[in-house]
């Protein structure tokens, strides 16, 4: 079974407000990764948060882990049009080689 | 560099045919992973390879072999294709065999269709 569930599946709000998709995982981590995927190309990495970071950021990314939770939120804020594509967060267990993906939310900004 | 690269971008195959997806990456890196992306399922791990000559199995291997020959090259085979098997496959690479973030490199994906 996948270790990831995004959280909603799919997400629209207008140009200019914030957006937040949560991440719930199952077992303990190494680290935990967000991608962005438009529509028909590959997965692009957004942002690593190891397990033991709690926030960082990357431009109007942030991104939050709580380990006693197994949780993960990816807030964009001032959002634009080009950021409509769908969210994967990616999982990396301790001592694993595997990154096992969620199924995504899809996030669509109205005009 | 190229990144990541993938043949080909698209098939069609009969039930029972067989075929190879080829996975090429120029970044030096080890790890390499082949997904599959079905609508509503996100993406699965079929298999993965740490190094030249190594695989193993991921979360939806059967129906699927891998060779690593080459530490550029991930082939993928279906012996004999199923329509279940409809779907977009990705490649991926990363370099987290040097200590460093883990990032996954993507290929543009292959899109089979298999009747």
């Amino acid at each position: 079974s996948q270790q990831g569930e995004e959280d909603p599946q799919a997400l629209s709000i207008q140009e200019g407000e914030n957006a937040t998709m949560n991440c719930s995982y199952k077992t303990s981590i190494n680290n935990l990764q967000w991608y962005r995927q438009n529509s028909g190309r590959g997965l692009v990495h957004l942002i690593l948060i190891r397990s033991n970071e709690r926030e960082k950021h990357s431009g109007r990314l942030r991104v939050t882990l709580d380990t006693s939770k197994k949780s993960s939120s990816l807030l964009i804020t001032a959002s634009r049009a080009a950021d409509t594509a769908s969210y994967f967060c990616a999982t990396v267990q301790n001592r694993d080689d595997k990154i096992i993906f969620g199924k995504g939310t899809r996030l669509h900004i109205l005009p | 560099n190229a990144g990541v690269t993938q043949t080909p971008k698209f098939r069609v195959l009969k039930t029972g045919q067989s075929m190879t997806l080829l996975c090429a990456q120029d970044m030096n890196h080890e790890y390499m992973y082949w997904y599959r992306q079905d609508p509503g399922m996100g993406l699965r791990l079929i298999h993965y390879s740490v190094g030249e000559g190594t695989t193993a199995k991921g979360e939806v291997p059967d129906g699927y072999n891998v060779s690593r020959l080459k530490k550029q090259n991930f082939l993928l085979g279906l012996e004999s294709a199923a329509p279940s098997q409809t779907s977009v496959y990705f490649c991926a690479s990363n370099d987290r065999d040097r200590g460093r973030t883990d990032t996954q490199y993507f290929g543009p994906g292959t899109r089979l269709t298999v009747l």
